[in-house]
């Protein structure tokens, strides 16, 4: 199995500022196949990222997914409110899939 | 539009069965591979089980496997979810989730593609005495 393992799991940034999240996998994830997902309270989650760095449909510019192996980055420029929620990457490998712990990004 | 809507989600005992339906609309389920993934109250989110868009693949994690059943009937193009043995640890809102592409078969093989670009809204399962 796979483990992915995000930090930090709180993230402080203000409003217009940018935020760098980090996903680690035990392993190396073939062919980038890592997801990136956001949820926020009350919520499902939604796809954000596929391919490491592909934005799903309707997703801001202001998202991007970077790296290969197992090192992933999911970067968010200028904040907006809207963004502040919990953040989780997904790796689909193999099986089974398994998801990081997660990391909110929280309000400084 | 894509749209999920799970129900089925309640309060049960432990060692009891409950069964969760995800009605589909927007798309066919023939067409794409479906998911379970789970969220226990305040936890992040675990896959529970898959099965893809012909039917043929199914897949558990450890933790369900043996116990939960995935299924799908495409003449109302719902997906399904038993449950039985449930435990505690079983308690979470359970989504059900759509593949982000068509799924496809080549050279005798089927294959999936393993990540949710809709999801529903969730339903609640709740495992206690």
């Amino acid at each position: 199995e796979i483990v992915m393992t995000q930090s930090p799991v709180t993230l402080s940034v203000s409003p217009g500022e940018r935020a760098t999240l980090s996903c680690r996998a035990s392993q190396s994830v073939r062919n980038s196949w890592l997801a990136w997902y956001q949820q926020k309270p009350g919520q499902a989650p939604r796809l954000l990222i596929y391919g490491a760095s592909t934005r799903a449909a309707g997703v801001p510019a202001r998202f991007s997914g970077s790296g290969s192996g197992t090192e992933f980055t999911l970067t968010i420029t200028s904040l907006q409110s809207e963004d502040f929620a919990f953040y989780y990457c997904q790796h689909y490998t193999d099986w089974p899939l398994t998801f990081g712990g997660g990391t909110k990004v929280e309000i400084k | 539009q894509v749209h999920l809507v799970e129900s089925g989600g309640g309060v049960v005992q432990p060692g009891r069965s409950l069964r969760l339906s995800c009605a589909a609309s927007g798309f066919t389920v023939s067409n794409y591979a479906m998911y379970w993934v789970r969220q226990a109250p305040g936890k992040g989110l675990e896959w529970v089980a898959v099965i893809s868009f012909d039917g043929s693949i199914k897949y558990y994690a450890d933790s369900v496997k043996g116990r939960f059943t995935i299924s799908r009937d495409t003449s109302k193009n719902t997906l399904y979810m038993q449950m039985d043995s449930l435990r505690a640890e079983d308690t979470a809102v359970y989504y059900c989730a759509k593949d982000g592409l068509e799924g496809y078969c080549s050279s005798g093989n089927c294959y999936t593609h393993n990540w949710f670009d809709s999801w529903g809204q969730g339903t609640l399962v709740t495992v206690s005495s």
